[in-house]
């Protein structure tokens, strides 16, 4: 079974730009949770889709924001990228929603604001 | 492939005794190995690991590394009930800038 899958990898946007940032969870997952990795922060939580509907969300401002589609992917995204933005972007995919569900990490995807 | 393997994958104790938990990892570059505990959705950083030998400690809570053997332990004291949670390992890469999580330890601490 492939794991979870973030496209692109690599983004270097400048600021004010936006930007769309990709998962595709495990097949069969229906949660897909998004994570904002910083060296002095560490992992934060961005939001929880579920079924297509966002059912948790982290404090981030309203620039961050994501949707989920009809086969699990999830996509988010950033408008007025400001430079602190600049982190490793991760999705993670569970089965179900509840916390006692095992998730699963993709590689991440880093984005550099200049 | 590199991989990270945390063991056990499930562990119920009583409320004080000491838990370890383990994490054992076959990268290449290693940069970095992150413990963390998930209690709702958001994954709190407990400790970074760069070098072998020192421990990092933190209340109740504990963590060495070995890059020789390649593994980490998570070390619990007089464990609560509120350490009942998923804690997962993590290592960095300097390669491709990557992140790979292990799959967790499910830790349930009974009364």
């Amino acid at each position: 079974k492939a794991g979870v899958t973030q496209t692109p990898r690599y983004l270097i946007k400048t600021r004010g730009q936006q930007v769309t940032l990709s998962c595709s969870p495990i097949s069969g997952h229906r949660s897909v949770s998004w994570y904002q990795q910083t060296p002095g922060q560490g992992l934060q939580f961005l939001f929880e889709y579920f079924s297509e509907t966002q059912r948790n969300k982290g404090n981030f401002p309203g620039r961050f924001s994501g949707r989920q589609f009809s086969n699990s992917r999830s996509e988010m995204n950033v408008s007025t990228l400001e430079l602190g933005d600049s982190a490793l972007y991760l999705c993670a995919s569970s089965l179900w929603t509840t916390s006692t569900d095992t998730q699963y990490f993709g590689p991440g995807t880093r984005l550099t604001v200049l | 492939e590199d991989k990270v393997v945390q063991s056990p994958l499930s562990l119920v104790v009583h409320e004080g005794d000491t838990v370890t938990l383990n994490c054992s990892y076959e990268v290449t570059n290693f940069r970095s190995l992150l413990w963390y505990k998930q209690e709702k959705k958001a994954p709190t950083f407990l400790f970074m690991l760069t070098s072998s030998g020192i421990e990092k400690k933190s209340g109740r809570l504990s963590s060495i590394l070995d890059k020789k053997e390649l593994f980490s332990i998570l070390n619990i004291t007089a464990t609560q009930t509120g350490d009942s949670a998923i804690y997962l390992c993590a290592v960095e890469l300097n390669r491709d800038d990557k992140i790979i999580f292990g799959k967790g330890t499910r830790l349930h601490i009974l009364p």
